[in-house]
């Protein structure tokens, strides 16, 4: 069974660009969720997604936004770029359940000049 | 507010065991997971707690005491491929898939 995958891997962007980063869930996955990691933050919770509905939400300002489309597979943006927003964002699935694990994909580097 | 304390760096020697603790205080509570991270990859989900007790698994055991708001993962028979971080996650009474991560452990092993 193939893992999350998350396109791109790699990506550079000056400030004031938006930017989409795409995630692509382990198959039978509908629930996809993303988080951004930092060395000083650690992993902090953006949202997640379920059946093409936003189920929850974090912290973060309305620049950060996401979707998720009817084959379960979800996109976020980000707007108007800042210094800070970079960091790797990563993407994680699972299937439903209550005590059922997240499995991450290797995530998307985003810097920002 | 929403906390959750792991020490940051820890040391061992390969062949011993070592035991990393998690303190946490949330807004509810419905489960614990650690996480391990190796450098530059993604992390991979090693164990899951809801009640209280041992929770075994081959190298890793997982501890948690919810009355005392904490957790701790053992390791046992340390490999070199063991030297990775450790994350001590909770899923709070928003529910569904918002975790809640520490900091994280950088576990450094020795030969």
């Amino acid at each position: 069974k193939a893992g999350v995958t998350q396109t791109p891997r790699y990506l550079i962007k000056t400030r004031g660009q938006q930017v989409t980063l795409s995630c692509s869930p382990i198959s039978g996955h509908r629930s996809v969720s993303w988080y951004q990691q930092t060395p000083g933050q650690g992993l902090q919770f953006l949202f997640e997604y379920f059946s093409e509905t936003q189920r929850n939400k974090g912290n973060f300002p309305g620049r950060f936004s996401g979707r998720q489309f009817s084959n379960s597979r979800s996109e976020m943006n980000v707007s108007t770029l800042e210094l800070g927003d970079s960091a790797l964002y990563l993407c994680a699935s699972s299937p439903e359940g209550q005590n059922q694990p997240q499995h991450f994909g290797d995530g998307t580097r985003l810097s920002i000049l | 507010g929403q906390n959750i304390d792991q020490p940051t760096e820890m040391t061992a020697t390969e062949g011993a065991i070592v035991q990393i603790n998690c303190t946490y205080q949330t807004s509810g509570f419905n489960g614990l997971f650690w996480y391990q991270q190796h450098a530059g990859e993604a992390p991979t989900f090693l164990s899951y707690n809801v009640l209280d007790g041992l929770e075994e698994k081959g190298r890793f055991s997982s501890f948690l005491s919810r009355s005392k708001g904490y957790s701790y993962l053992l390791l046992k028979e340390l490999q070199m491929k063991d030297s990775a971080s450790y994350l001590c996650a909770v899923r709070g009474s928003g529910g569904y898939n918002k975790l809640i991560f520490g900091a994280g452990t950088r576990l450094a092993v020795h030969p």
